[in-house]
C-alpha cells in the first residue's frame, strides 16, 4: 500500500534548467507536505515544506506546488546546479499521526554541468 | 547545537546475533522517529517513541525488533536473531515537542546494518 508515489526513479537536468520532481499521495488524511534530499551515505536534509492549506510555497530555488484536488505535488529547481545532484524525496504527514513521515521511493536527480 | 547523532555509522553482525543501534536527538527534541531504507527503496517508518513512551510501533516487524527511548541517554532500536533481510540503513530523526505539528523531522546520518 503505497501512500506516496514517486513515479519517476530518475531525472537528467541540464545545468541552469529547470527541475520538476513529481509526487502522488493517495490519503486524503495528509495535511502537510515535505521533501527531502538525500546523498549517498548521508542522511536526508529538509529542503522545504508546504500545508494543505496552500498551495505553493517557494523558498530561493526551491518552490513545491500542491494540487489538492489532483492530490499531487511537485518540487521545481530554477536554476538547476550540479551540486544539487542528489535523491529527492517527498514526505507526507497526517494530522492524526503525529510526526510519523510516509515517504515516496525517491527520485534520483542529475544535474550535468 | 548538535545534529541528531546516530552509531555506530556502519555495523557487521552474523545471522543470528543481536544488533544495538543509538540514536541521540538534538538538543531540546523529545519525539523520535526511527526508519529503515532497504536497498532501491525509501524509507518505511517504523516507531515513533516520546522518553519512555512508545507512541507509535505499527511500522515494527512483530518480532526481534524492539526500541527504547528512556528517560536517560539516547533510543535504542534493538534487532534480535538478525537475518540478511535485516540489512538495511536504519535512519533515526527527531523534532521538538511543540504543539505545532507543522516541523520538520531531523535525520540523522543513519547505521548501515550488514548481516552476513
Amino acid at each position: 500500500d503505497q501512500q506516496v508515489k514517486q513515479n519517476s526513479p530518475s531525472l537528467s537536468v541540464q545545468e541552469g534548467r529547470i527541475s520538476i520532481l513529481n509526487c502522488d499521495y493517495t490519503n486524503s488524511m495528509f495535511d502537510y507536505f515535505l521533501w527531502y534530499k538525500k546523498y549517498p551515505a548521508e542522511g536526508p536534509t529538509f529542503l522545504i515544506s508546504i500545508s494543505s492549506i496552500k498551495d505553493k510555497n517557494e523558498d530561493g530555488r526551491f518552490t513545491v506546488f500542491l494540487n489538492k484536488s489532483a492530490k499531487h505535488l511537485s518540487l521545481h529547481i530554477v536554476p538547476s546546479q550540479p551540486g544539487d545532484s542528489a535523491v529527492y524525496f517527498c514526505a507526507a504527514k497526517s494530522y492524526n499521526q503525529g510526526g510519523k513521515l510516509i515517504f515516496g521511493q525517491g527520485t534520483e536527480l542529475s544535474v550535468k554541468p | 547545537n548538535a545534529g541528531v547523532m546516530q552509531n555506530p555509522r556502519h555495523l557487521v553482525r552474523r545471522r543470528g546475533q543481536e544488533a544495538r543501534l543509538r540514536c541521540s536527538p538534538m538538543k531540546g527534541h523529545s519525539h523520535v522517529y526511527w526508519y529503515r531504507q532497504l536497498p532501491e527503496e525509501g524509507l518505511k517508518f517504523m516507531v515513533y517513541l516520546q522518553k519512555e513512551n512508545i507512541i507509535d510501533e505499527s511500522g515494527m516487524p512483530k518480532e526481534r525488533f524492539s526500541a527504547e527511548f528512556p528517560k536517560e541517554g539516547p533510543s535504542i532500536l534493538r534487532i534480535q536473531q538478525v537475518v540478511r533481510g535485516d540489512s538495511a540503513a536504519y535512519f533515526c530523526a527527531s523534532s521538538p515537542q511543540t504543539g505545532n505539528r507543522r516541523t520538520e523531522a531531523f535525520f540523522g546520518q543513519g547505521t548501515r546494518l550488514t548481516v552476513v
